[in-house]
């Protein structure tokens, strides 16, 4: 497709479960990132993927939060033992490059994730 | 950490000007970036301006730059009422692997 895409668009969970988020990037980008976006608030860097480079995870809450990302392209998103405060939209963009040089991040539509 | 501030909302009439306001704290950010997010929309590129510069102009959309005070400002002129969105301002990290954004202004305009 033309741009990035997310699935699934929502999710409803009971606490405690795990869910799993996918983002397929824009062919050929490199670099892959996943924001997380609570009501009424900026968006929050959650980790970063660039080629084969070792990822940053910083931005990652807690360890219940993983991220893989096969090569350069599909990324999951994980979350386990999922809790309340976990309710959000996920956000997955993409980029040719890193957006210190100016690199232009897309950005897919969200997963709006509602932890009952 | 970096911390990106902006006013929280904006009202204006069609066919005035708006200006939408940001603050930063760490100014390593190579570019400073105004992203969109119209509702049930995902969030789109506006528009962003190189640091060393003070001024960008794009059609309606002019970017303002103040390193020194670390402020950046977006106006919107001749503001419609298909601006009616939320802004949010971006300034990459210290790594630059990735961008931190405000809490976004949402931007009312009345008919």
């Amino acid at each position: 497709g033309a741009g990035v895409s997310q699935s699934p668009s929502n999710k409803v969970t009971e606490k405690g479960k795990d869910v799993e988020l996918r983002c397929d990037p824009i062919s050929g980008h490199t670099a892959l990132y996943w924001y997380r976006q609570r009501l009424g608030q900026g968006l929050e860097f959650l980790i970063y993927f660039q080629g084969n480079s070792a990822p940053d995870k910083s931005g990652l809450p807690s360890d219940r939060f993983s991220a893989e990302r096969t090569g350069e392209s599909v990324s999951t998103l994980t979350i386990q033992r999922t809790q309340q405060e976990d309710s959000a939209v996920y956000l997955c963009a993409s980029s040719l490059g890193q957006v210190s040089v100016g690199e232009t991040q897309y950005f897919g539509p969200g997963t709006r994730l509602l932890v009952l | 950490g970096e911390d990106v501030e902006q006013s929280l909302f904006l009202s204006v009439r069609e066919g005035d000007s708006s200006v939408i306001n940001c603050t930063y704290t760490d100014s390593s950010s190579t570019y400073l970036y105004w992203y969109k997010q119209e509702p049930g929309a995902g969030l789109q590129l506006l528009t962003y301006i190189f640091s060393n510069m003070d001024m960008k102009q794009d059609q309606r959309l002019t970017v303002l730059l103040n390193k020194k005070d670390k402020h950046l400002s977006l106006r919107i002129a001749d503001t419609q009422t298909g601006d009616s969105a939320i802004y949010f301002c971006a300034v990459s990290n210290q790594a630059g692997t990735a961008l931190i954004f405000g809490k976004g202004t949402t931007l009312s305009v009345s008919s």
